[in-house]
C-alpha cells in the first residue's frame, strides 16, 4: 500500500518570506516517482516537478527548490521569496515506477496563502 | 491549446439523473486516467485506460459508474442514478509512458453538483 502525508493543512506567510511544504511518503516499491502539483483557485492541477527514487539530487528551479531524502521518505518543497501568486493548494504525489502501474497516490494537500 | 480538455466544466443535476463527462487527452498520450477530488482532499484514483483497454478500476468505482475509451482517444465517464455523495470534481489526466516522460498532465476538471 502507498501513502502520502502532507501534515500541514494550511500555511499562511507574508510576501517575500520563504516557506517549506512537507511531504512524507510510504511505499514498498523499490523504485518510484514523486511529484509536486499546484492547484490554483481555477482548479487545474499544474505539474511542477517529477523526481525518480534513484536520483536523490536536490533540484532548484527559480524560486522553487526540492529536497528529496530517501532515508526519511521525505520530499519537501521550498518556495523562496514567496509571492501572492504562489497562493494555491499544493499536492505531493507518489507513483510506482512499474510501467504497468496506473495510479498516483496523492496527499491531501497544503493550502498556502501568501499575504501582501 | 494542446493540453488535456474536459467538458463540461460544471454540471448541476438532480439526484437520480444520469450524467456524462468527456475528456480529450493530449493527442499523442496513450494512457488516460480518471480521478475524483472532494473538498479538502487530494485526487483519488478511479480508473485508467491504455489505448482503448481499461486496465485498472478502483473500488471507488461503483456499479453506477462506467468509463469508456472506444477509439483510444477521448474518454467518457458516466454516472447513473446520481447521488449527493457523487458531488465532486472529476479530473482527467493523460500520459505517455516511457522513460523520463511518465508524468500525468491534468485537465481543468468537471465540477459535479448533485442537488
Amino acid at each position: 500500500a502507498q501513502k502520502v502525508t502532507q501534515a500541514q493543512t494550511e500555511i499562511s506567510v507574508v510576501e517575500k518570506e520563504d516557506v517549506t511544504l512537507d511531504c512524507v511518503y510510504e511505499t514498498r516499491d523499490t523504485t518510484y516517482y514523486l511529484f509536486w502539483y499546484k492547484q490554483p483557485p481555477s482548479g487545474e492541477l499544474v505539474f511542477l516537478i517529477r523526481r525518480n527514487s534513484f536520483d536523490e539530487q536536490n533540484e532548484i528551479s527559480g524560486r522553487y527548490s526540492w529536497n528529496f531524502q530517501k532515508s526519511t521518505s521525505s520530499f519537501n518543497f521550498t518556495i523562496t521569496a514567496s509571492q501572492v501568486v504562489d497562493s494555491a493548494v499544493y499536492f505531493c504525489a507518489l507513483r510506482p515506477h512499474n510501467t504497468n502501474a496506473g495510479k498516483s497516490t496523492f496527499g491531501d494537500g497544503t493550502t498556502l496563502t501568501v499575504k501582501p | 491549446d494542446t493540453g488535456v480538455s474536459q467538458n463540461p466544466r460544471h454540471k448541476i443535476t438532480k439526484r437520480g439523473q444520469n450524467v456524462t463527462f468527456r475528456c480529450d487527452p493530449i493527442s499523442e498520450h496513450n494512457r488516460l486516467y480518471w480521478y475524483r477530488q472532494t473538498l479538502g482532499q487530494g485526487p483519488e484514483f478511479l480508473t485508467y485506460f491504455q489505448n482503448e483497454a481499461q486496465l485498472e478500476k478502483s473500488r471507488l468505482l461503483s456499479d453506477r459508474f462506467s468509463a469508456e475509451r472506444p477509439k483510444g482517444s477521448f474518454s467518457t465517464l458516466e454516472i447513473q442514478r446520481t447521488e449527493q455523495g457523487d458531488s465532486a470534481m472529476y479530473l482527467c489526466a493523460s500520459t505517455l509512458p516511457g522513460q523520463g516522460v511518465d508524468t500525468q498532465y491534468f485537465g481543468p476538471g468537471t465540477r459535479l453538483t448533485v442537488l
